[in-house]
């Protein structure tokens, strides 16, 4: 049974830096590419990036200098680490294989 | 980056009517091996997006068949018919041919 849970911090600091965990389950890294996508509240869906099976990525190009995706194949966990966060980066955070899509978390961005 | 673009529905729709939701890519999603690069996905309220159609025309496993997506390099729509109080809530299009992926933005369904 495939799963994908992410998990983090719900508050993050405005102009500190936001690090997410997508923990899978039920495939394997290498030969999946997993997908970070996020969702304001009440706004539509924006893709983040991605890591592929080989471990290559590709990100969206708005966010490109701030954010980064890894992982650990052995732990079956890909990471997402994003600096400089501003309120308008408040967000639900999904981890997705395109397929099969991870409950989200929500992240605020206040002092 | 591809833009992608997404009609409105005429809500609400009666229970066991059909809609049509459109979408339209700024880029033909037509690849030269002939699968068009387009995945339809539903977001029920507080839940996350489930894909319900890709290559354009394919259903995902479990999918019901009252979902058909259908069209040409650019235009595309997913009909849905018969609508069924469990088909309530946001319809979202992404293309998938070229990074950055990208979504419509969304078209939401609600029932009468």
């Amino acid at each position: 049974q495939v799963q994908l849970k992410e998990s983090g911090p719900g508050l993050v600091q405005p102009s500190e830096t936001l690090s997410l965990t997508c923990t899978v389950s039920g495939f394997s890294l290498t030969s999946n590419s997993v997908h970070w996508v996020r969702q304001p509240p009440g706004k539509g869906l924006e893709w983040m990036g991605i890591i592929r099976s080989g471990g290559s990525t590709d990100y969206n190009s708005a966010l490109k200098s701030r954010l980064s995706i890894s992982r650990d194949t052995s732990k079956s966990q890909v990471f997402l680490k994003m600096n400089s966060l501003q309120t308008e980066d408040t967000a639900i955070y999904y981890c997705s294989t395109g397929i099969w899509w991870g409950q989200g978390v929500m992240v605020t961005v206040s002092s | 980056d591809i833009v992608m673009t997404q009609g409105a529905l005429p809500n609400p729709v009666p229970s066991g009517e059909s809609a049509s939701i459109t979408c339209q890519s700024s880029k033909s999603l037509l690849h030269s091996n002939g699968k068009t690069y387009l995945n339809w996905y539903l977001q029920r309220p507080g839940q996350s997006p489930q894909l319900l159609i890709y290559w354009m025309s394919t259903r995902a496993s479990g999918v019901s068949d009252r979902f058909s997506g259908s069209g040409s390099g650019t235009d595309f729509t997913l009909k849905i018919s018969s609508v069924e109080a469990e088909d309530v809530g946001v319809y979202y299009c992404q293309q998938f041919l070229e990074y950055p992926r990208t979504f419509g933005g969304g078209t939401k369904l609600e029932l009468k």
